[in-house]
């Protein structure tokens, strides 16, 4: 079974320009969830997708970042414009269904300059 | 924030048994236990969960005590690969709309050595 794939997996932008992450789920997953990692924190949740849906996505800043699951399969984070806070690592995870376990990706590493 | 506590780093000799404790005394009923392990310039990998009984699988076994405050996670063989930074989780399940989230602490580190 083919995991969770993630691109790109770096990525160097100077601030205010747009970025633009992909995530392809595990094949059946119906439940999608975006992360954000700080350098030596634990992942914390963005958003959650059921099939196409954005269920939760309380965590999301909306002035600069959207994300979007066209047809409940693949999903893209963007952010818009990007701010020096913004330098993490983006994970993308899914399982079969919300109450199971959450398989990730290896996620994208932004730098901002 | 996180509901667990894990001392913040391990050290393990390779070939022995690694046991990584996690106190989580505010556990609800409902609640099951995750353990998930992060090694370094990857995701966090799913290793096992538990709600009330102690469960194995081929990665590891999770014991969890008759009063649900705490756990250890164990891996009976501890190689130089599962060197990383290992998460345990106190999850309830998901209503629509609801929690249910997967909350990361510090984690611990755990060093497996030659």
């Amino acid at each position: 079974e083919a995991g969770v794939v993630q691109s790109p997996r770096y990525k160097i932008i100077e601030k205010k320009q747009p970025v633009a992450f992909w995530c392809n789920p595990i094949s059946g997953h119906n439940t999608l969830y975006w992360y954000r990692q700080n350098l030596g924190q634990g992942p914390e949740l963005l958003i959650r997708y059921e099939n196409e849906e954005a269920v939760d996505d309380s965590q999301l800043p909306k002035d600069r970042f959207s994300a979007e699951r066209l047809k409940g399969v693949d999903s893209t984070l963007k952010i818009q414009p990007a701010e020096l806070g913004d330098s993490a690592v983006y994970l993308c995870a899914s399982s079969p269904g919300q109450n199971q376990p959450q398989h990730f990706g290896d996620g994208t590493r932004l730098s901002i300059l | 924030d996180a509901k667990t506590t894990q001392p913040p780093s391990m050290d393990c000799a390779e070939g022995r048994a690694a046991n990584l404790p996690c106190n989580h005394s505010t556990i609800s009923g409902n609640e099951y236990v995750y353990w998930y392990r992060q090694i370094h310039s990857q995701g966090p990998q799913y290793i096992i969960h538990g709600l009330k009984n102690n469960e194995t699988n081929e990665m590891a076994s999770l014991i969890i005590t008759e009063d649900r405050k705490s756990s250890t996670l164990i891996l009976p063989h501890a190689t130089l690969r599962d060197t990383a930074v290992y998460y345990c989780i106190v999850r309830g399940p998901f209503g629509y709309n609801q929690g249910g989230k997967l909350i990361f602490g510090q984690g611990t580190e755990l060093s497996v050595k030659p």
